[in-house]
């Protein structure tokens, strides 16, 4: 069975470019998850969906990123523009419904100058 | 809100000694506990869960968990540490609506000495 996947593995912009990050989650898994990782830290959510449902954004800094899932099946998070701070580790993971193990994807590493 | 406390940020041990990684958890309910580990440039891996069945909870690649409800920790241990093992490891506890989403602990770096 093929895991979450992630592209591009590795990003570097800079500053005030936007940058958009791919995941295609497990098959069957209708929950999709976006979390940050910042330098030594654990990773934070950013957003959940339920097929293409988001039913938590509350942490989205929603001025600069969006996300989609517009099929229900993979989604696209999108930062514009970037700042330097948004350096970091973007992880998708995703999940059944009925069940709360997440399974996560390699992630993708931002770099912004 | 659900927290956790990893209260080790580096540990190191030798190899074929004990490994302890501790975390205290803070709950209004029962809760949902996991330890994950991230090798370099590896997605994140769920080692264990515990979901209110037995208390001890086994994992793979010979680590375990016990929930102790008195101390609110969730301590994970394995009796033999391996090269392999040096990672990061965090404590997880799920939270929000219908507990679908992860509240990480700050993580332990795991170091194995030859």
């Amino acid at each position: 069975e093929a895991g979450v996947v992630q592209s591009p593995r590795y990003k570097i912009i800079e500053k005030k470019q936007p940058v958009a990050f791919w995941c295609n989650p497990i098959s069957g898994h209708n929950t999709l998850y976006w979390y940050r990782q910042n330098l030594g830290q654990g990773p934070e959510l950013l957003i959940r969906y339920e097929n293409e449902e988001a039913v938590d954004d509350s942490q989205l800094p929603k001025d600069r990123f969006s996300a989609e899932r517009l099929k229900g099946v993979d989604s696209t998070l999108k930062i514009q523009p970037a700042e330097l701070g948004d350096s970091a580790v973007y992880l998708c993971a995703s999940s059944l419904r009925e069940v709360n193990e997440q399974f996560f994807g390699p992630g993708t590493r931002l770099t912004v100058l | 809100a659900q927290s956790v406390t990893q209260l080790d940020s580096h540990v190191s041990v030798s190899e074929g000694t004990p490994v302890l990684l501790r975390c205290n958890y803070s709950s209004s309910y029962s809760p949902s506990l996991f330890w994950y580990v991230q090798h370099p440039n590896k997605g994140l891996q769920l080692l264990l869960k515990y979901t209110s069945a037995a208390t001890l909870v086994k994992g793979i690649n010979g680590f375990e968990a016990e929930f102790k409800k008195s101390e609110t920790s969730f301590h994970l241990t394995k009796p033999s540490a391996h090269m392999s093992d040096a990672a990061e490891y965090f404590c997880v506890v799920s939270t929000g609506t219908g507990r679908r989403a992860l509240t990480f602990g700050s993580g332990t770096r795991l170091q194995v000495q030859p």
